[in-house]
């Protein structure tokens, strides 16, 4: 089984700053991807970085990045130049890449932007 | 392309009612999900299924049954509400795609379903 641990529930930025958000993982199985999600008071998912376990490189996405630490099993999402928008819960989730391949979500972490 | 869609948004059932959630997409997605999210915590997988016809467990599935008769639609029942079903409900689909070093299992989301037992 696996299992996604997000030790901050809540963290405060400034505008314009870059913020790391924590993400550890357990897994047995060598391959597998990680996720991050943010999600708007809204409420929608929405989908921001993908990192499988064979990429050797960081996957980025605009102003995320996902900082992969294979060895350490940590995954943390990387804001740079935080922004208003950017308050919300954020999720790090992972998915075995054999057999029903759904997603295992952490407690998430509630970032807020402050002017 | 409309994505993912569900209905209802919203529900409010009294104990012991039973109602259907449906979820549909229109991406050709083989793998579908229902998770639920309840205050402070994470999604959860509720019932998942592989392709059209099959349905299996996941982590929540007491109280809920599902089907999946066309590709396109993950029906999710609930028999006979309980106040421990308020939750938010979200259903999900996924394809797999060659990526650098792997494939990529990206999910999309539908907005979610609010519901209320009371």
């Amino acid at each position: 089984a696996q299992k996604i641990t997000q030790t901050q529930p809540g963290m405060f930025v400034q505008e314009k700053e870059a913020v790391t958000l924590d993400c550890t993982y357990d897994t047995s199985d060598q391959s597998y991807g990680l996720f991050w999600y943010k999600q708007p008071s809204s409420g929608e998912m929405i989908f921001l970085i993908y990192q499988g376990s064979y990429d050797e490189q960081n996957a980025t996405e605009g102003r995320y990045s996902l900082n992969f630490q294979k060895a350490r099993k940590s995954a943390n999402l990387v804001i740079s130049a935080s922004q208003l928008g950017d308050s919300a819960m954020y999720f790090c989730a992972m998915t075995m890449v054999a057999g029903r391949r759904a997603l295992t979500f952490g407690s998430g972490t509630r970032l807020q932007v402050q002017p | 392309n409309a994505g993912v869609t569900q209905t209802p948004k919203f529900r409010v059932l009294k104990t012991g009612q039973s109602m259907t959630l449906l979820c549909a997409q229109d991406m050709n997605h083989e793998y579908m999900y229902w998770y639920r999210q309840d205050p402070g915590m994470g999604l959860r997988l509720i019932h998942y299924s592989v392709g059209e016809g099959t349905t299996a467990k996941g982590e929540v599935p007491d109280g809920y049954n599902v089907s999946r008769l066309k590709k396109q639609n993950f029906l999710l029942g609930l028999e006979s509400a309980a106040p421990s079903q308020t939750s938010v409900y979200f259903c999900a689909s996924s394809y797999s795609k060659p990526g650098t070093g792997g494939f990529s299992y990206e999910q999309y989301f539908g907005p979610g379903t609010r519901l209320t037992v009371t």
